[in-house]
């Protein structure tokens, strides 16, 4: 059974601090990795994708990869109280596209 | 910005009706999907489609669900006989070509809830 695991949290951060989640998968033909926000009752928003070794920035967001450890992370800086969602990773399995999700992370910033 | 839209957002029917789910992708890409996301869990694959066939279906997606892409912009799926267990959001994304590094985007669902 081909899995991608998180922790279902949640992980409570203070204001401005970083916020680190991790996800773990078992498919080594995964190819590409995807980090998306869910807040309650909404769909998947994209924040970023990584498919290379190695750590990739954006904005506030830093995702990274390691094959090897069949890991990937996503750091949050400056956390503000709106990144208060449900993060979830999925990794893309196979060329047509499919998408294998975790059961996310809830991640609450507090004031 | 380009986003995909869905029809109803909510849809409310009685165990054994059929039910149709709408998509309008984003207009430049070729890869669709439906995934489902029953309350409280993960969101998981039904089925994706590219050049107007079904490529790959998950174990969910049995006969009891089609797809069809009825002209050059909707997306569609349809659950037969439907079942209190079909109640959850379905959700439609799109992917432009260009192979496996493109993102899915992901439309904001619409809520099925079987009676």
């Amino acid at each position: 059974q081909k899995e991608v695991e998180q922790n279902s949290g949640p992980l409570s951060v203070p204001e401005g601090a970083i916020a680190s989640l991790n996800c773990t998968y078992s498919d080594r033909g995964s190819q590409s990795f995807f980090w998306y926000r869910q807040y309650s009752g909404k769909s998947p928003e994209l924040i970023m994708f990584i498919y290379s070794n190695g750590d990739k920035e954006d904005g506030r967001f830093t995702a990274q990869l390691n094959k090897a450890s069949q890991y990937v992370s996503l750091l949050i800086r400056d956390s503000q109280p709106s990144d208060s969602a449900t993060y979830l990773c999925a990794a893309q399995t196979d060329s047509w596209g499919k998408l294998q999700f975790g059961a996310g992370t809830q991640v609450v910033v507090t004031p | 910005e380009p986003e995909v839209t869905q029809t109803p957002s909510h849809q409310v029917t009685q165990m054994g009706q059929e039910v149709i789910l709408r998509c309008v992708p984003i207009s430049n890409h070729l890869y669709f999907y439906w995934y489902r996301q029953i309350l409280g869990q993960k969101v998981e694959f039904l089925v994706s489609f590219y050049n107007n066939e079904i490529s790959e279906k998950s174990e969910i997606f049995d006969d009891q669900f089609s797809v069809e892409r009825p002209d050059g912009s909707n997306f569609t799926l349809k659950i037969r006989s439907t079942k209190l267990e079909d109640s959850a959001m379905y959700f439609c994304a799109s992917k432009a070509p260009g192979g496996a590094t493109y993102e899915q985007y992901f439309g904001p669902g619409t809520r099925l809830t079987v009676t």
